[in-house]
């Protein structure tokens, strides 16, 4: 069985712009969750899809934004790029995000100049 | 709101040593507790999970862990630690099951030989 995969797995943007990620859950997986990772706050939650709706969302700006296809299948997106944003972006999906194991992919790196 | 707070960002442990890795949550509920790792430039792997089950927790590659209340603790441990251990480790906790994890800040484990 295919594991979670993420693409671009490495992104350089400048100030300003906007980005889009994505993730591919496991295989009938219906939950998608979505994480930021720095050196200066460590992972944080961003958000968790689930049946293509926003079941829990996490402490970040407006800015940030994701949406999950009928499919299962889940996109962020980042919207005027800031410095900060820098980061390594996870992604983890699970059968139904309540009580079953979550997986994590290999991480998108965004780089933003 | 919960937190988790692990004690030392670095532990350096000898090649056969026991490892111990501390985690102290703090939750309004009973928790959900996690221990990762995460190897240079991967995502993060499932070591073990509390489910309120059993206090005494067996994980993958040897590792365990023990949920006391009293203490809010989950620490981590393994009898003999081996040169593939080398990684970082983060201990997450939920509340509202397993999509929306909290993780501290992470222990960088350095096995020496």
């Amino acid at each position: 069985k295919a594991g979670v995969t993420q693409t671009p797995r490495y992104l350089i943007k400048t100030r300003g712009q906007q980005v889009t990620l994505s993730c591919s859950p496991i295989s009938g997986h219906r939950s998608v969750s979505w994480y930021q990772q720095t050196p200066g706050q460590g992972l944080q939650f961003l958000f968790e899809y689930f049946s293509e709706t926003q079941r829990n969302k996490g402490n970040f700006p407006g800015r940030f934004s994701g949406r999950q296809f009928s499919n299962s299948r889940s996109e962020m997106n980042v919207s005027t790029l800031e410095l900060g944003d820098s980061a390594l972006y996870l992604c983890a999906s699970s059968q139904t995000g309540s009580t079953d194991t979550q997986y994590f992919g290999p991480g998108t790196r965004l780089t933003v100049l | 709101a919960q937190s988790v707070t692990q004690l030392g960002s670095h532990v350096s442990v000898s090649e056969g040593a026991l490892v111990l890795l501390r985690c102290n949550y703090s939750s309004s509920v009973p928790p959900y507790l996690f221990w990762y790792v995460q190897y240079p430039n991967q995502g993060l792997q499932l070591l073990l999970k509390y489910t309120s089950a059993a206090t005494l927790v067996k994980g993958i590659n040897g590792f365990e862990a023990e949920f006391k209340k009293s203490e809010t603790s989950f620490h981590l441990t393994k009898p003999s630690a081996h040169m593939s251990d080398a990684a970082e480790y983060f201990c997450a906790v939920s509340d509202k099951g397993y999509s929306t994890l909290t993780f501290g800040k992470g222990t960088m484990l350095l096995v020496s030989p």
